[in-house]
């Protein structure tokens, strides 16, 4: 049973750039979400799903995009990237209105 | 508004005594609590949680008070391991909402 598995674990990138995290999460969760975590800062909300075909914006969404396809898949996209946005990355799932499952984290730098 | 603050942002303890990590929130239309640790490197992983309802809940070696008068929770950990250090944070949801709003986190310390 693999959790909730985030990919890339690390990327370095270009300010302007684009790129997608990936999130992937094999519990049949309805509810997922991708936070970002930054030094004294806490973890943020950027967007969450509380199914297929639904997303919402959390508390920091501006520069982010996400879409929910699958049940299993919650991708977060960054159409231009800047340093402001450098930052890990998480994604988490839950069922009902349990505790979160928490991937390992994906670290983004962007330069 | 909602917000979630921790008194301490380091607590540092000998191994072996107990911790008590504190933890305040403002909106009292808060109905579920739950408390997080995360190990550097790593995701944060489940702890305990606690619903409105109830003023304390036990697990294994830690222990979460709540106090909605207050609006005050507290993770209390039992001779402190040096396993036990981490960065913990406390989380709340809003009935009716669906999003966990986190504290900063308090890093916690354990001395030989």
């Amino acid at each position: 049973n693999a959790g909730v598995t985030q990919t890339p674990k690390f990327q370095v990138l270009k300010t302007g750039q684009s790129m997608t995290l990936q999130c992937a999460q094999d519990m049949n969760h309805e509810y997922m979400s991708w936070y970002r975590q930054d030094p004294g800062m806490g973890l943020r909300l950027i967007h969450y799903s509380v199914g297929a075909g639904i997303t919402d914006q959390g508390e920091v969404p501006n520069g982010y995009n996400v879409s929910r396809s699958t049940t299993e898949d919650f991708p977060l996209r960054l159409l231009s990237a800047a340093p402001s946005q450098t930052s890990v990355y998480f994604c988490a799932s839950r069922v009902g209105v349990g505790e979160l499952f928490f991937g390992e984290g994906s670290r983004l730098t962007v330069l | 508004g909602e917000s979630v603050g921790l008194h301490l942002p380091t607590l540092s303890v000998q191994e072996g005594d107990n911790s008590i990590i504190n933890c305040a929130y403002s909106n009292s239309a808060s109905d579920y609590f739950i408390w997080y640790k995360q190990e550097s490197g790593k995701g944060p992983q489940f702890i305990i949680d606690i619903r409105s309802n109830m003023d304390k809940r036990q697990g294994q070696r830690v222990t979460v008070l709540l106090n909605k008068t207050v609006k005050h929770l507290s993770l209390q950990i039992a001779a402190t391991q040096p396993g036990d250090s981490a960065v913990y944070f406390c989380a709340e949801k809003t009935q009716g909402a669906q999003k966990l709003v986190f504290g900063q986190g308090t890093r916690l310390t354990i001395n030989p």
